[in-house]
């Protein structure tokens, strides 16, 4: 079956442009996050969405940070006015959600570089 | 604050041998471990998960322990294999929510 696909795989952008990142996750799976990786460093969590609501975004580094989900499925993570510390691999992924110790299945990434 | 640490950023083990990773926590309230495997350009790979009720599980060539007391986790792969080469992320939770270490690299070589 098909896994968690993002798009793009790769972004290069000027600083101070915005940029949309879109996952789609696994068919039926209610939970969804976004997870990005800077360099050398480990998965930063940034926000969680169960169905189309989420009850967590403590992880967004700043309000130019925003996401949504709609139908329950795709998700798109937005950065407006992109700076260059925003440069990393953004990371989705889904889970159904149902129970504690639902693994978490990854998409390949969108690597973002801001120039 | 790091909650769940990776102390060693890399780990070389001959073909055939064990390979141990480790991993610690902070937080008494974490009811769940997992285990990722990560190679380049691609997303983590879920390889094992344990809960806070166990203090063992095995799948295969892989093995993790968990021992509370210590808010210690640790992943054995036995024998290990050159395709087993890439970096490991432990990664420690309740409900939904998953605190990720920064990662082990492991080369197997041959």
């Amino acid at each position: 079956g098909a896994g968690v696909s993002q798009s793009p795989s790769n972004k290069v952008t000027e600083k101070g442009k915005d940029v949309e990142l879109r996952c789609d996750p696994i068919s039926g799976h209610t939970a969804l996050y976004w997870y990005r990786q800077s360099l050398g460093q480990g998965l930063e969590f940034l926000i969680y969405f169960q169905g189309n609501s989420a009850p967590d975004k403590s992880g967004l580094p700043s309000d130019r940070f925003s996401a949504e989900r709609t139908g329950g499925s795709v998700s798109t993570l937005t950065i407006q006015r992109t700076q260059q510390e925003d440069s990393a691999v953004y990371l989705c992924a889904s889970s159904t959600g149902t129970f504690g110790g639902s693994p978490l299945h990854f998409g390949n990434g969108t690597r973002l570089t801001v120039t | 604050d790091q909650q769940v640490k990776q102390n060693s950023p890399s780990l070389s083990v001959q073909e055939g041998r064990i390979s141990i990773l480790n991993c610690d926590y902070t937080n008494s309230m974490f009811d769940y471990f997992l285990w990722y495997k990560k190679y380049p350009a691609e997303g983590p790979t879920f390889l094992i998960s344990i809960s806070s009720i166990k203090d063992k599980n095995e799948d295969g060539r892989f093995t993790v322990f968990l021992n509370k007391s210590a808010k210690h986790l640790s992943l054995h792969i036995v024998p290990s294999q050159p395709g087993d080469s890439a970096v490991y992320f432990c990664a420690a939770g309740g409900t939904y929510k998953y605190i990720f270490g920064t990662g082990t690299r492991l080369k197997v070589l041959a």
